[in-house]
């Protein structure tokens, strides 16, 4: 079945500690990936994207993601995390039409 | 600009009753997309329209689902009869049209939170 993979529901880590958040899926071919995330009461917002070129991408806030086709994933960094980066992390894939398919979600909280 | 945007923001229903949830998507966006996210889950696709055109509806849960987009902007998502198992977060993103193999960015609103009594 088609699927996405979030490795960790839970993370906790002290402010400056580097992150990394793993995302794998169930698919052969071209995707589109993505990484949303959803700030305590906000909605969900776009941190980064792939499409095509540059496996290793850079979004917001100093998020990176590096698409590793062989390993079928996109996992999430960030070097030094801060308080402010207390979320819950989404990866979604588009390979199957024009629907999303969404991870479990990882719920990230910074010690400050 | 403006964003999407969902109301109500919360609705608590009784077992039974029909309800209906409404999404106004970022205006010049053709494409909207409606999904269910339960508690602990990540979103799950139900529906998709382009323009007024419902293209796939291979999500919805039962034929107590409907969603209409009748004029090509807002579109509301209707259950019927409610049942405990539908409390849930409805999601609602919009996009520009989705040309060739380029997946355009889905822009998400802030949600209905239904609870289903």
């Amino acid at each position: 079945a088609q699927s996405v993979s979030q490795h960790n529901h839970h993370v906790i880590l002290s402010e400056a500690a580097s992150l990394e958040l793993g995302c794998n899926y169930s698919y052969g071919g071209t995707v589109n990936l993505f990484w949303y995330v959803q700030y305590p009461g906000q909605h969900l917002q776009l941190l980064l994207k792939y499409f095509s070129g540059d496996p290793l991408v850079k979004g917001i806030k100093g998020f990176e993601a590096e698409f590793i086709k062989s390993k079928f994933s996109f996992n999430l960094r960030k070097p030094s995390v801060q308080w402010s980066d207390t979320a819950e992390y989404f990866c979604a894939v588009n390979a199957w039409g024009h629907k999303l398919v969404f991870g479990a979600g990882t719920i990230l909280r910074v010690k400050s | 600009g403006a964003g999407v945007s969902q109301s109500p923001r919360y609705k608590v229903a009784k077992r039974g009753q029909d309800v209906a949830l409404r999404c106004d998507p970022i205006s010049g966006h053709v494409s909207l997309f409606w999904y269910q996210q339960a508690l602990g889950q990540g979103p799950e696709f139900l529906t998709y329209f382009q323009n007024e055109a419902q293209l796939d509806k291979s999500g919805l849960p039962s034929d107590r689902f409907f969603a209409e987009r009748p004029e090509g902007s807002v579109s509301t998502l209707k259950i019927q009869r409610t049942q405990q198992e539908d409390s849930a977060v409805y999601l609602c993103a919009s996009s520009l049209p989705w040309t060739g193999n380029v997946q355009e960015t889905q822009y998400f609103g802030p949600g209905t939170r239904l609870l289903v009594l």
